[in-house]
């Protein structure tokens, strides 16, 4: 274990096609995050999950955009119906929360989406 | 809401400059700051936390409450330190971390 690994690296897709990133966090670590970075910006928080349970989205995620860590492991983040303003860097990030404050956040290196 | 403010985009120094980074942060609750940083075709890594009061390869950055700042700095700057910066906010109840726009540190000959 080398650390968060994220596939595809890169994913060109046309309008209104749906994909799907996936996440492999670093083992054992039981909270899972997802950011998107746009060009010139920081990362930006989407969603995370504790375990398999999905505790908070942020607003950036649309409906389109769903989520899932069905075991508690890998994560999948599938985007519905892209759109070109989709296009952007997608971070996976995992950490072990052992409650109180904060626990290191671990990145992945990222699936940078393009739509055409 | 939180937001973190880097205001340089870039920031050129020759080796053997001093560097700062600044970096200012809005939260009304108690905040956790980091500086994040990300080297050429690698991944970001956690530099340092406020709380660990520590220096990392040079680098330290302190805390201002009264200024709500986290500037990073180092007294002399050195080719590897070439980088994109990151600062970050951590606020407990949301678990999260806000990110600002970064600084691209540029350390010349």
């Amino acid at each position: 274990d080398t650390g968060v690994s994220q596939n595809p690296r890169h994913k060109i897709t046309k309008r209104g096609q749906n994909v799907t990133f996936r996440c492999d966090p670093i083992s054992e670590h039981n909270r899972l995050y997802w950011y998107r970075q746009t060009l010139g910006q920081g990362p930006e928080f989407l969603t995370y999950f504790q375990n398999e349970a999905q505790l908070e989205k942020s607003r950036l995620l649309s409906d389109r955009f769903s989520a899932e860590r069905p075991k508690g492991s890998f994560s999948t983040l599938e985007i519905q119906r892209t759109e070109q303003g989709d296009s952007a860097m997608y971070l996976c990030a995992s950490s072990s929360w052992t409650g109180g404050s904060y626990n290191e956040q671990f990145f992945g290196p990222g699936t940078r989406l393009t739509v055409l | 809401a939180q937001r973190v403010t880097q205001p340089e985009k870039l920031l050129s120094v020759f080796k053997g400059a001093p560097v700062e980074l600044k970096c200012n942060y809005s939260y009304s609750g108690s905040p956790e700051l980091f500086w994040y940083v990300q080297y050429s075709r690698q991944r970001l890594q956690l530099l340092l936390r406020h709380i660990s009061r520590e220096s990392i390869k040079g680098f330290t950055a302190d805390l201002n409450k009264g200024e709500t700042s986290f500037h990073l700095k180092k007294p002399f700057a050195q080719e590897e330190d070439s980088a994109m910066y990151y600062c970050a906010l951590y606020t407990g109840t949301a678990s999260k971390l806000t990110f600002g726009t970064g600084t691209r540190l540029q350390v010349t000959l």
